[in-house]
């Protein structure tokens, strides 16, 4: 049983590139979504998607584009990457049960740094 | 506006020792969840607790108890005899029950077991 799964684990990027951060999960959950960890500033949530086809904004979700094409994938997407966004980020899904609140399972984090 | 506030920014103890982590949480909802996360050195996150606002009653699971306080806005984790394998960075989570999943997190408190 994978839960969730997150690539790369490490990325190294420059200034302005691109990438895909991507993040599966086989527990059918419909809930999920991207954190970001920050030293001194725990996580802090960038996009969530509740279902297939639908994707909303968190807290900090400049710079940052998601979608949700399946019920198991849930990319994100660094339109042009700068130094701000050096960070190690988490990839979240949950059941949703109506209003059940349950606990997220997370991925093991991608650290990414932008030179 | 929702806020958790994990006080300690990091404790040191000697093994055996008892240490407790604060955490303390705002919000005007009557209803909502709170948790605890560990992250041990490894990296990944791992779920430790949920409660709902409506349960006050304090839970203890081997070594690890949690308690609730509404009338402080507390959530407070303490660990008993404490062990080397009880160093990692501990979050305190807190969620709306009518935003299941979106999760704000404290700070962080970094907690060192020394033999």
């Amino acid at each position: 049983n994978a839960g969730v799964t997150q690539t790369p684990k490490f990325q190294v990027l420059k200034t302005g590139q691109s990438m895909t951060l991507q993040c599966a999960q086989d527990m059918n959950h419909e809930y999920m979504s991207w954190y970001r960890q920050d030293p001194g500033m725990g996580l802090r949530l960038i996009h969530y998607s509740v279902g297939a086809g639908i994707t909303d904004q968190g807290e900090v979700p400049n710079g940052y584009n998601v979608s949700r094409s399946t019920t198991e994938d849930f990319p994100l997407r660094l339109l042009s990457a700068a130094p701000s966004q050096t960070s190690v980020y988490f990839c979240a899904s949950s059941s949703t049960l109506p209003h059940s609140n349950q606990p997220q399972h997370f991925g093991d984090g991608t650290r990414l740094s932008i030179l | 506006a929702q806020k958790v506030t994990q006080a300690q920014t990091e404790i040191s103890v000697v093994e055996k020792e008892d240490v407790t982590l604060d955490c303390v949480y705002e919000t005007r909802d009557t209803t909502y969840y709170l948790f605890w996360y560990k992250q041990p050195p490894s990296g990944e996150l791992v779920f430790l607790i949920r409660r709902n606002s409506f349960d006050e009653q304090n839970e203890i699971s081997g070594r690890y108890s949690w308690n609730f306080q509404k009338s402080t806005s507390s959530f407070n984790f303490t660990i008993t005899a404490s062990q080397v394998v009880d160093s990692a960075v501990y979050f305190c989570a807190l969620s709306l029950y009518n935003q299941g999943g979106k999760l704000i997190f404290g700070q962080g408190t970094e907690l060192s077991v020394k033999p």
